[in-house]
């Protein structure tokens, strides 16, 4: 399979507790972005990486979210201190990254729920 | 930041042919991409405008007027698998090496037997 993967699908935490989520873009693309889904709602941009650094971040990524790209490959996004308001889908998405043509393709999404 | 609307709801039945509409307010950006997703699932890409006009992929096609700042999926020979959630996404920003997209709410379609 060359989509992109994410890990773990499912995470069931208590509040105050950390997790970390793993993302595995498409092998040759360059850029790769995290969102969040709520119920109801599109997903929100959180951060992108264009190879290891890290070129945006949402004000949706509070002080207690971090992610990183030390290779310029996988992605992990952590999240400190969780709270139930942290609950969502998290998306990761990938995209070659070729000017003005930015098809992304996103990943199954690891399904947070903060308890 | 940006504001694009959808329609919540849509309904219809197989066979059938139906228009998700998705207007935005912001301009100066390179496309609108149309995504596909079903409960549970990951978006899946549909189709891309850069330019004004439509573009068609099979039964799917995507339609943008940036005078009108308005897009539309159309959607043909409905078939019941086509039940799920639509999400037009506006991005990226012009004049910006920033890849960001934003999103719609999204548009429930249902399709009856």
């Amino acid at each position: 399979d060359t989509g992109v993967s994410q890990n773990p699908r499912h995470k069931i935490t208590k509040r105050g507790q950390n997790v970390t989520f793993r993302c595995d873009p498409i092998s040759e693309h360059n850029r790769l972005y995290w969102y969040r889904q709520t119920l109801g709602q599109g997903p929100e941009f959180l951060t992108y990486f264009q190879n290891e650094a890290q070129l945006e971040k949402s004000r949706l990524l509070s002080d207690r979210f971090s992610a990183e790209r030390p290779k310029g490959s996988f992605s992990t996004l952590e999240i400190q201190r969780t709270e139930q308001g942290d609950s969502a889908m998290y998306l990761c998405a990938s995209s070659l990254g070729r000017r003005g043509l930015e098809t992304q393709y996103f990943g199954p999404g690891t399904r947070l729920l903060v308890l | 930041g940006q504001s694009l609307e959808q329609p919540s709801e849509v309904t219809a039945v197989e066979g059938a042919i139906v228009q998700i509409n998705c207007t935005y307010q912001t301009s100066g950006f390179y496309g609108l991409s149309w995504y596909q997703q079903h409960d549970g699932g990951a978006p899946t890409f549909l189709s891309y405008n850069g330019l004004d006009g439509l573009e068609e992929t099979g039964r799917f096609s995507s339609f943008l007027s940036r005078s009108d700042s308005y897009g539309y999926l159309l959607l043909q020979e409905l078939q019941m698998k086509d039940s799920a959630s639509y999400f037009c996404a506006q991005g990226p920003d012009r004049g910006s090496t920033l890849g960001r997209l934003y999103f719609g709410r999204g548009t429930q379609l249902t399709v009856w037997p």
